[in-house]
């Protein structure tokens, strides 16, 4: 079977670095995303790596070791406002996202 | 720009009746999709259209159905509502072509099947 797996949820102190896990096994890959969620909100897209490596954007940073099937969420200079979920998905042989249950990430002032 | 817009925002809705959910996208996307949400899985697809006039099943398609008459809507409907379909549903679209294929998302409609 599919599986996206991300802790369930992550305590961090503002202005601090957090790094959000993510491991998978799937039918294929064609491409990792992360995408945040606030609460009672829709999921907004993050950033996607489909080669191995850094990809930096601002604040935050995603990283992909497609040998490992791992990627990680890198989250800098923590604000209150990035509390929310964090979901990693992963596009399958079929082209379609397989999604993790995605994580919840508490900041603390 | 308004993007994904649907409707209802939220609905309750008695066991046996039936329901349309309507996604509007104005971004001219060739893919849609519509997933549920419930607490502690991940999203699960339902139903998915790669362009007009084509549809396709998902992971969890059982009691629902999908058209695709335009580009521009996508509506979800219930049959036959049961409570194991109360859920938050998302409708997503993507244009469809190129490596990303970046899948945004619509506000959600919060359905409970009484």
């Amino acid at each position: 079977g599919q599986n996206i797996d991300q802790p369930t949820e992550m305590t961090a102190t503002e202005g601090a670095i957090v790094q959000i896990n993510c491991t998978y096994q799937t039918s294929g890959f064609n491409g990792l995303f992360w995408y945040q969620q606030h609460a009672g909100e829709a999921p907004t897209f993050l950033s996607y790596n489909v080669l191995d490596g850094l990809e930096e954007k601002g604040r935050f940073s995603s990283f992909l070791s497609r040998s490992k099937g791992y990627s990680y969420l890198l989250l800098k200079e923590l604000q209150m406002k990035d509390s929310a979920s964090y979901l990693c998905a992963v596009r399958d042989s079929n082209y379609q996202l397989i999604w993790g249950a995605g994580t919840k990430l508490i900041i603390k002032p | 720009t308004a993007g994904i817009t649907q409707a209802p925002t939220s609905q309750i809705l008695a066991a046996g009746r039936s329901m349309t959910l309507r996604c509007t996208q104005d971004m001219r996307h060739n893919a849609m999709y519509w997933y549920r949400q419930d607490l502690g899985l991940g999203l699960r697809l339902i139903h998915y259209s790669n362009t007009a006039g084509t549809t396709g099943k998902g992971e969890v398609p059982d009691g629902y159905s999908v058209s695709r008459a335009n580009t521009d809507d996508f509506p979800l409907t219930l049959a036959s509502a049961v409570p194991s379909q109360t859920s938050v549903y998302f409708c997503a679209s993507s244009d469809g072509g190129g490596d990303t294929d970046t899948q945004y998302f619509g506000p959600g409609t919060r359905l409970t099947v009484l």
